[in-house]
């Protein structure tokens, strides 16, 4: 099956918090996991992707988790502020091109 | 470099219409895919065209097809348009020639049927 599960599908996050958002897929062919983030009016711009053979990936305060055993990957925005405020996705692909299959969103909201 | 542009960014139209929109990919990258965005499905795949062929479809309606030309712009088109078809239609290119290829994205195309 293709599908991929997001969770939470809002999430709201004082300023300096760290945001977590979850993602669970079927398919263990997928092994391509990128995030995507998505501002009103704006297509989704790409944000940090792994690949199954590494169990974590940090790039400034945006840290994808991987869990391969359990099918499982998480995002985790660190020190979050409001510019972070967006909707953001995963997804996975396989060895396919451009076929990417997308979770359902999670909108976060950053207080002040 | 110029990102991914997309035209019309807006068009209204009534069932039983047909629309095309067109997307003009990042120079150099050869492969473009679209996708349609709902708030109840979400991003979903529509097919990717590399170097003019259809490399990638998914699962949607024959209703909805596209073409790419020999300068990667790619074209969609959906006929007999419903209600249901009105969505974000985005496009995104990549370089095409590895999965790990980053898909960069244009603004995308607002379509309301009514």
């Amino acid at each position: 099956q293709q599908q991929v599960k997001q969770s939470p599908q809002s999430l709201i996050v004082q300023k300096g918090g760290i945001s977590i958002i979850n993602c669970a897929y079927e398919n263990t062919a997928f092994d391509y996991f990128p995030w995507y983030q998505q501002f009103p009016g704006k297509g989704p711009a790409l944000l940090i992707a792994i690949r199954p053979d590494v169990s974590e990936k940090k790039e400034g305060r945006f840290t994808i988790s991987f869990n391969k055993s359990a099918k499982q990957f998480s995002l985790h925005i660190m020190d979050s502020q409001p510019g972070d405020s967006a909707t953001y996705f995963c997804a996975a692909s396989r060895n396919q091109g451009g076929k990417l299959i997308f979770g359902q969103g999670t909108e976060l909201s950053v207080k002040p | 470099k110029a990102g991914v542009t997309q035209t019309p960014r807006y068009l209204i139209k009534t069932r039983g219409q047909q629309v095309t929109l067109s997307c003009s990919p990042i120079s150099g990258h050869r492969s473009v895919s679209w996708y349609q965005q709902t708030p109840g499905q979400g991003l979903q795949f529509l097919f990717e065209y590399f170097s003019e062929t259809q490399r990638n479809k998914g699962n949607f309606p024959g209703r909805f097809s596209g073409r790419q030309f020999s300068n990667s712009r790619s074209e969609m088109n959906v006929s007999t348009l419903e209600l249901g078809d009105s969505a974000l239609y985005l496009c995104a290119s990549s370089l095409g020639q590895s999965l790990a290829d980053t898909q960069y994205f244009g603004p995308g195309t607002r379509l309301t049927v009514l």
